[in-house]
């Protein structure tokens, strides 16, 4: 069974930074493009950035890019997305989700459950 | 950025009778003359993940009930539900994986009449 479990959401104030993680299992990690899609509270989804199988390749958001970093660790299965100089509309449940084709863009399958960042003096 | 803008933006459907989305793109999700147009549409209940429907704008991801159909090319899509049940109270995003940054739509919260 395909399982995205997200962590390392908390509370942090304006400037701060954060990494979140999540840990991929029941399938082949390093088969598939990641992604970050966040939806701030009361919100829609909005994509934050993606990263091809082997990590050489990235994408961000306008309003993230130069501020967050996303990686891979496929050793161990992981999906890393490193925020920094965060603001207040950082706010929002983080979601890793998966590309549902291994050859191309193919929507997402599979998305973990969330984790909640909150940027707040 | 390409700008996905749905109709409406909430839905009162009555149990067992049809309800349609409307989503409608900035610009053209096919490459050249390809005729798969890079759509897709998600399902969101309260204190879930989104769930994958449709993708390619009209594949139906396995274990999808097939009262969810998706249709439309180029910048124009519709996903409707036949009959509608009460399992499929939910906001309904689409989605371009055309360019990116990908993007969504502002979502339709479907509910019952």
């Amino acid at each position: 069974e395909v399982q995205l479990v997200e962590s390392g959401g908390g509370l942090v104030q304006p400037g701060g930074s954060l990494r979140l993680s999540c840990a991929a299992s029941g399938f082949t990690f390093s088969n598939h493009w990641m992604h970050w899609v966040r939806q701030a509270p009361g919100k829609g989804l909005v994509f934050v950035s993606r990263i091809n199988r082997d990590g050489t390749s990235t994408t961000y958001a306008g309003s993230v890019k130069g501020r967050f970093t996303i990686s891979r660790d496929n050793a161990n299965n992981t999906l890393y997305l490193q925020m920094n100089s965060l603001r207040a509309e950082d706010t929002a449940l983080y979601y890793c989700a998966r590309g549902r084709s291994i050859v191309r863009a193919t929507g997402f399958d599979h998305w973990g459950q969330g984790t909640l960042v909150t940027v707040s003096s | 950025d390409v700008v996905m803008t749905q109709s409406p933006d909430s839905l009162a459907v009555s149990l067992g009778e049809r309800a349609t989305i409307n989503c409608k793109s900035s610009q053209r999700l096919l490459y050249g003359t390809g005729n798969e147009s890079y759509l897709a549409w998600y399902q969101h209940k309260p204190g879930q993940p989104p769930k994958l429907l449709i993708y390619w704008a009209s594949t139906r991801e396995s274990g999808v009930p097939d009262r969810f159909s998706g249709s439309g090319s180029g910048t124009d899509f519709t996903l409707t539900i036949s009959s509608l049940q009460a399992e499929d109270v939910a906001v309904y995003y689409c989605h371009q994986y055309y360019n990116t940054p990908y993007t969504f739509g502002q979502g339709t919260k479907l509910e019952i009449k």
